[in-house]
């Protein structure tokens, strides 16, 4: 089985501050994990993914995500936050078996930046 | 980038009536994926396809049915649709074989309000 949890609904940050948005991941095999962008009224966006690779990840628009095992964590983080990165996030697991690998999705985060 | 469209993106209909929601991706993918979504929550899966007449009920359990006659499109019905269908509903597609195709491409969702 797999899960995902977001912690925070709603992160709300200043225009240029750090924005870090948190997600703790439940797996019995290594984890694929992912993290979209939902821009209102659109479908989802991949932000970055890590695939057992290096795991500091780094995606587009500046986001960037560590994978790490020991706390099972993979917190999305950019170092400056900018008036168009206000969306809604959403991190995924995907560690079902080899044919499936359907994605499990956290609740979301809402980032709100402050001018 | 990845090609993937619903159509239509808005639906607003009766109850009793019988919809499709259409999904077709370009990219030759074996594996597509319908998600419902409701407002501020995260993507429910509902169905998957492994290719060409496979298809399977996912996490949610839903009223609605798939079919998977041609690899690129995927479409997804609701004989009889009742309020209690209006959501979001996400199509998604992705390869097979390596990790790197593991990745899931999105449309644009379709909403749908059922009256």
């Amino acid at each position: 089985a797999q899960s995902v949890t977001q912690l925070g609904s709603h992160v709300s940050v200043s225009e240029g501050a750090l924005v870090l948005l948190r997600c703790n991941y439940s797996s019995s095999v290594p984890p694929y994990l992912f993290w979209y962008v939902q821009y209102p009224n659109q479908g989802l966006q991949l932000l970055l993914k890590y695939t057992s690779a290096a795991t500091l990840v780094k995606g587009i628009n500046g986001f960037e995500a560590e994978f790490k095992k020991s706390e099972t964590s993979f917190h999305l983080t950019k170092p400056s936050a900018h008036m168009s990165d206000a969306a809604e996030y959403f991190c995924a697991v995907s560690a079902g078996d080899t044919g499936r690998r359907a994605l499990t999705f956290g609740s979301g985060t809402r980032l709100q930046v402050q001018p | 980038e990845a090609d993937i469209y619903q159509t239509p993106r808005y639906l607003v209909i009766g109850t009793g009536k019988k919809i499709t929601l259409e999904c077709s991706q370009t990219m030759g993918h074996d594996k597509m994926y319908w998600y419902q979504q409701d407002p501020g929550m995260e993507l429910h899966l509902i169905h998957y396809s492994y290719g060409v007449n496979s298809t399977e009920k996912g996490d949610l359990s839903s009223e609605s049915t798939v079919s998977r006659i041609r690899t690129e499109h995927f479409p997804l019905t609701l004989e009889s649709a009742r309020p209690s269908h209006t959501s979001q509903y996400l199509c998604a597609s992705s390869g097979s074989g390596t990790s790197v195709r593991e990745t899931q491409y999105f449309g644009p969702g379709t909403r749908l309000l059922v009256l």
